[in-house]
């Protein structure tokens, strides 16, 4: 039972390289996240999908894409990376009993 | 909108003494609350929920709706217990979840 799943798990970029992070879930969760973790500032929205076909913006949604695929997976896009974009991104699911699983998370850094 | 404070980053407490991890929040609805726990290198967990009204690893945690408070408590802490701890509150129906900044517990010795 794999849960969430996310690759790459590390990933160095230069400035305005683009890559796309990828997630995909075993458990037939509707609702599906991406936040990114900052030491300090703790975890932050950046998209979610309530279901498959709709995204929404979260809190940091500046720089990056989102597609729902399908219902497994929510993919994120760095169009053209920025130092600030240096973090750990999470990504996780849940369904109506609330309680989101997460990914191991992806630790990227831009140079 | 929905928000969730955690005002200490950083909790130091001894093994054995009881430790509380402050969680305060706003939304004009009925949330639901969750604490969620990161061990070293680990992926988030989640540690307990407000309307399941468990008792995780010896944790528990109190919905006060008055105060807009959902406080973690544990009366003996264990050095195992070290880890990231964040507060969180959806909407329902699983629904954008928000994160508070976290606290670092620090259990010593």
């Amino acid at each position: 039972n794999a849960g969430v799943t996310q690759t790459p798990k590390f990933q160095v970029l230069k400035t305005g390289q683009s890559m796309t992070l990828q997630c995909a879930q075993d458990m037939n969760h509707n609702s599906m996240y991406w936040y990114r973790q900052d030491p300090g500032m703790g975890l932050r929205l950046i998209y979610y999908s309530a279901s498959e076909g709709t995204t929404d913006k979260g809190e940091v949604p500046n720089g990056y894409n989102v597609s729902r695929l399908n219902k497994r997976e929510f993919s994120l896009r760095l169009e053209s990376a920025a130092p600030s974009q240096t973090s750990v991104y999470f990504c996780a699911s849940s369904e109506t009993t609330g309680e989101a699983f997460f990914g191991q998370g992806t630790r990227l850094t831009v140079v | 909108a929905q928000r969730v404070t955690q005002p200490e980053k950083l909790l130091s407490v001894f093994k054995g003494a009881p430790v509380e991890l402050k969680c305060n929040y706003s939304y004009s609805g009925s949330p639901e609350l969750f604490w969620y726990v990161q061990y070293s290198r680990q992926r988030l967990q989640l540690l307990l929920r407000h309307i399941s009204r468990e008792s995780i690893k010896g944790f528990t945690a109190d919905l006060n709706k008055g105060e807009t408070s959902f406080h973690l408590k544990k009366p003996f802490a264990q050095e195992e217990d070290s880890a990231m701890y964040y507060c969180a509150l959806s909407e329902g129906y699983g629904q954008n979840f928000v994160f508070g900044p976290g606290t670092r517990l620090s259990v010593l010795p």
